[in-house]
């Protein structure tokens, strides 16, 4: 079974511009979340799409947006880059609600972006 | 918000010796409580999670306690080796946010 797919691994860019990042959640999980990591403040939640829909927004600028299709691939866009968007990008991927009752959380290897 | 908080940020042992990391949380309805090891360059995965209505829960070297009360969970592993090297994160889960909430991670190195 194949993991979470992220494209691309890295990349670079230089302030103002946009970018777009992909995400292939596991065969079957219909949930896929978006997390920034940066060193020293750990892992901040963007958004989760639930079948094509955002469920849960985190207290991010609305620079940052999301989609999800009908497959369950998820991309994520930045826009009007910042000196301070240099992060890796997680999505993770879930059936449906992680939680007790529900099930585990899975990530990908993160796209790694890098603001000029 | 609601936030967990994750100590120590930087952790040194001796292989075979044991290692705690702590990590407070304040959402009182959280009942999901994982931990993820990240290796470098990879994602975070799953080594060991834990329900509210159990206390304490093992996999062969590896341990978490949970005290709902004082709203705390520990990550225990004993033996360690130095494959255990890497980041460690808490998270909780099922409370009032909707998603899984990170503590900041600690970095575990265990020397040979």
């Amino acid at each position: 079974k194949a993991g979470v797919t992220q494209t691309p691994r890295y990349l670079i860019k230089t302030r103002g511009q946009q970018v777009t990042l992909s995400c292939s959640p596991i065969s079957g999980h219909r949930s896929v979340s978006w997390y920034q990591q940066t060193p020293g403040q750990g892992l901040q939640f963007l958004f989760e799409y639930f079948s094509e829909t955002q469920r849960n927004k985190g207290n991010f600028p609305g620079r940052f947006s999301g989609r999800q299709f009908s497959n369950s691939r998820s991309e994520m866009n930045v826009s009007t880059l910042e000196l301070g968007d240099s992060a890796l990008y997680l999505c993770a991927s879930s059936f449906d609600f992680v939680g007790p009752k529900g099930g585990e959380l899975f990530f990908g290897e993160g796209s790694r972006l890098t603001v000029l | 918000g609601e936030n967990v908080e994750q100590h120590p940020s930087t952790l040194s042992v001796q292989e075979g010796d044991s290692a705690v990391i702590k990590c407070t949380y304040s959402d009182s309805a959280s009942n999901y409580f994982p931990w993820y090891k990240q290796e470098l360059g990879k994602g975070p995965q799953l080594i060991i999670d834990i329900r509210s209505n159990v206390g304490e829960k093992k996999d062969q070297r590896i341990a978490v306690t949970l005290n709902k009360t004082a709203k705390h969970f520990s990550l225990h592993i004993t033996e360690t080796q130095p494959e255990d090297s890497a980041v460690y994160f808490c998270a909780e889960g099922g409370g009032s946010q909707g998603n899984l909430i990170f503590g900041k991670g600690t970095k575990l190195s265990v020397k040979p």
